[in-house]
């Protein structure tokens, strides 16, 4: 069945750092990658996503290129914020299935 | 417009009780899916609806789980005789329809056994 691994966290880094947040799936067939974000308090979004191979989503600063060859989605930004401080999480959706699998989540805390 | 929604927000219930959850979808998605987070877990996909198609029972847990969803918008997640290991926050979210990736999450039911 579908999987998704993601970096185990938490992960904590200072203000203007550089991020990376590895996520690794396996899917049957031709999945579109998502991640999603969950702030302090607040319920779950979309943060960005890609539908094919080589495609890179964007939002906020934050992005991610599908890698089918790696089997990957990893999320970076090139410096974060004390606001970006949140429960990431990596999911897939196949174009035959109407559910996601989602990661574990990986929480990020950016102190000043 | 308004979003997701579900009630209750916090539910704390007996082991061997009966409950009842709720989730509003947005206006018009076809598509409405449950999911259940435990404490430090990634998202699991319990059931998911799609217009008047028979529902994707696949992920929920045990008999004691079952859903509906009235008149293809409002759905009832029921968990009968409750046991500890069913607390957790159960998210609800809605799409446009099947084929559309975007899912919107409603703020989440969080469901204590004791």
């Amino acid at each position: 069945g579908d999987s998704v691994t993601q970096m185990e966290g938490p992960v904590t880094l200072s203000e203007e750092a550089f991020l990376t947040i590895n996520c690794t799936y396996t899917a049957t067939g031709y999945p579109s990658l998502f991640w999603y974000v969950q702030y302090p308090g607040e319920g779950l979004q979309l943060l960005l996503k890609a539908t094919k191979a080589d495609d890179k989503g964007s939002n906020k600063g934050f992005e991610a290129t599908y890698r089918k060859e790696t089997t990957s989605f990893h999320l970076e930004k090139g410096s974060v914020q004390v606001s970006d401080s949140a429960v990431y999480f990596c999911a897939l959706r196949d174009t035959n299935a109407g559910k996601s699998t989602f990661g574990d989540g990986t929480t990020l805390t950016v102190k000043p | 417009g308004a979003g997701v929604s579900q009630s209750p927000s916090n539910k704390v219930t007996e082991k061997g009780k009966d409950v009842e959850l709720r989730c509003d979808p947005i206006s018009g998605h076809t598509a409405l899916y449950w999911y259940r987070q435990s404490l430090g877990q990634g998202l699991e996909f319990l059931i998911y609806f799609q217009g008047n198609s028979a529902p994707d029972k696949s992920g929920l847990p045990s008999d004691r789980f079952s859903a509906e969803r009235t008149g293809g918008s409002v759905s009832t997640l029921t968990i009968q005789r409750t046991q500890q290991e069913d607390s957790a926050v159960y998210l609800c979210a809605s799409s446009l329809d099947r084929a559309t990736y975007e899912q919107y999450f409603g703020p989440g039911t969080r469901l204590t056994v004791t």
